[in-house]
Order: structure tokens, then sequence, then C-alpha cells
């Protein structure tokens, strides 16, 4: 059973903080990770993937990855109170186009 | 580009009725998915098709779901009896391969919010 396990959170920050969401999976042979925010009530939105070792930066959001060990996050910077979601890790297996979620992390931004 | 559609987007029904989902992927993606998602969880792989295929089926449960994607293109899931366990949000994205297995990615679309009475 592969699986993609996150901190379900709640994780609150203050306004222009910086909040860190982490991801590990349990398929070694990952080869690409996305991250998706998820309002309430709404779909998933892809914000980032990223598929080699080390950072990817996009505007405030940077994701992480260490494949050794098997670990991916998300720094998001400068926290505004509209990044207030949840965010869902996914992995996507080595062997064909199935994607596996975590359940997601509550992240909650405090004006 | 339009993104993906789905219809209804509510829908409320008493258990043992039956209910089903449309879904129109983004022009050109051949893989479609649909997945469940219960609250305060991520979404859960239902069946995937590659063009009109089905390719992974194992967590569809097979006794009252079905589905279908004539013509590679829309596809509908139907659940027959809905059972109360059955409300959830059922979510449709699809994806394109592009030739570079990293950057394929799935774009969702809007679910549809299922509640069994």
């Amino acid at each position: 059973q592969k699986e993609v396990e996150q901190n379900s959170g709640p994780l609150s920050v203050p306004e222009g903080a910086i909040a860190s969401l982490n991801c590990t999976y349990s398929d070694r042979g990952s080869q690409s990770f996305f991250w998706y925010r998820q309002y309430s009530g709404k779909s998933p939105e892809l914000i980032m993937f990223i598929y080699s070792n080390g950072d990817k930066e996009d505007g405030r959001f940077t994701a992480q990855l260490n494949k050794a060990s098997q670990y991916v996050s998300l720094l998001i910077r400068d926290s505004q109170p509209s990044d207030s979601a949840t965010y869902l890790c996914a992995v996507r297996e080595n062997t064909g186009n199935q994607f596996y979620f975590g359940t997601g992390t509550s992240l909650t931004v405090i004006p | 580009e339009a993104g993906v559609v789905q219809s209804p987007r509510y829908k409320i029904i008493e258990k043992k009725q039956p209910v089903a989902f449309w879904c129109n992927p983004i022009s050109g993606h051949n893989t479609l998915y649909w997945y469940r998602q219960n609250l305060g969880q991520g979404p859960e792989l239902l069946i995937r098709y590659e063009n009109e295929e089905a390719v992974d089926d194992s967590q569809l449960p097979k006794d009252r779901f079905s589905a279908e994607r004539l013509k590679g293109v829309d596809s509908t899931l139907k659940i027959q009896p809905a059972e109360l366990g059955d409300s959830a949000v059922y979510l449709c994205a699809s994806s394109i391969w592009t030739g570079t297995l990293h950057q394929e990615t799935q774009y969702f679309g809007p679910g549809t919010r299922l509640l069994v009475l």
C-alpha cells in the first residue's frame, strides 16, 4: 500500500510569517510530487510540482524535495489570510499515471 | 482553455436510489480520473481511464458503482443503489501525457457533492 503522510494540523501562523508544510511518502520509486490547495467547499487547485531533489521556487511558494529521505515540503513566505486552506500533497507513482494523496494539512493565517 | 466540467454540482437523494455524475475533461486530455473525497480526507481514486480503457478500477465498489467513458472523452459515474456511506464529494480530474513523465499534472473539476439521506 503506497502511503502519503501529512500532519493534519491545524497549523496556524501569523500574517507575514513563513508557513511550512510537510509530507512523507512510502514509495521510494516515486518520481513526481505535487502540492494542491483546497479551499473549503472547493476542488483541489494545483500550486506547483517538483521532481528533482532540491528547491523549486514560484513566487511566494517554495517546494523542497529530498528523495533519500522520502520527504517533500512546501514553504509559503509572507503568508496571507487568503492562503488559509487545506494543502494536499500528492505523489505520482513511478510506473503509471496514478496519484496518491495525503489527507491534507489545514493552514490558518491569522491577520 | 476550459477546465474540467462536472455536473450536477449538488445532489441529494434517498438511500437505495440511483445517481449519476457526468464529467467532461479538458480538451485533449487522454487520462481521466474519478475520485471520492470524504470530509477531512484526501481524494481517493475510484477509477482511472486512459482514453476509453479503464486501466485501474481496483478501488471501485463494483457491486454498486459503474463507470464508462465512451469515445474516450466524457465520462459517467453511476451508483445504484446509493447507501448512506456514499455521501461525499465526487471529483473528476484529467491529465495529458506530455512525453515528459515528471511534468504530467492533473487538473480537477469542481466536484459533485452527494448527500444520501
